[in-house]
């Protein structure tokens, strides 16, 4: 099993331009998130969905859409990217709920983005 | 303990030496805790998790404590050795029916040969 894999590892793009960054996991998670990291911020999660066919804003959304695109594939699209979305963003995926307790999250190896 | 500037508490440990590291959770009806690594230029690593039910959990060379009352989570690492240098922090699943944990912003652990 690969577990959650991301692309691009790295990317760097000028205000204004868009892209997508991937994601996808092969352990038949249910629950998928998008986070960010800045430096003394910790992790700050964007999007998450919790299962496949819905999608939720998490505590930074703004200037990020995404999209389950199936059980396996969650995408997160900057439309118009800018300075203040350099980061390194991080997939992460959980299984089933059980005792109505998060399960633990397994996260990819991240995405370096810097937005001239 | 967890930071809340840019920069990060550090905990420097020799080789060989068991390392605590501190987390202060904030929301009491958190039921669910996780402990974390992460190497520079990595994704985060589950280490060991802790239900509210327990107040002990071992794993190997890890031992995580909760203390409810104070709100307080520790990582024990025994036998500290240099693959350990890293960033630790916990995370907090508060409760209900979301699906969100909320994470603290580390310690850098430095381990000195």
């Amino acid at each position: 099993n690969a577990g959650v894999t991301q692309t691009p590892k790295f990317q760097v793009l000028k205000t204004g331009q868009s892209m997508t960054l991937q994601c996808a996991q092969d352990m038949n998670h249910n629950s998928m998130y998008w986070y960010r990291q800045d430096p003394g911020m910790g992790l700050r999660l964007i999007y998450y969905s919790a299962s496949e066919g819905t999608t939720d804003k998490g505590e930074v959304p703004n200037g990020y859409n995404v999209s389950r695109l199936n059980k396996r594939e969650f995408s997160l699209r900057l439309e118009s990217a800018a300075p203040s979305q350099t980061s390194v963003y991080f997939c992460a995926s959980s299984g089933p709920r059980t005792s109505g307790a998060a399960d633990t999250q397994y996260f990819g190896p991240g995405t370096r983005l810097t937005v001239l | 303990g967890e930071s809340v500037g840019l920069h990060l508490p550090t905990l420097s440990v020799q080789e060989g030496d068991n390392s605590i590291i501190n987390c202060a959770y904030s929301n009491s009806a958190s039921d669910y805790f996780i402990w974390y690594k992460q190497e520079s230029g990595k994704g985060p690593q589950f280490i060991i998790d802790i239900r509210s039910n327990m107040d002990k959990r071992q794993g190997q060379r890890v031992t995580v404590l909760l203390n409810k009352t104070v709100k307080h989570l520790s990582l024990q690492i025994a036998a500290t050795q240099p693959g350990d240098s890293a960033v630790y922090f916990c995370a907090e699943n508060s409760g209900g029916s979301n699906y969100k944990l909320t994470f603290g912003k580390g310690t850098l652990l430095t381990v000195n040969p």
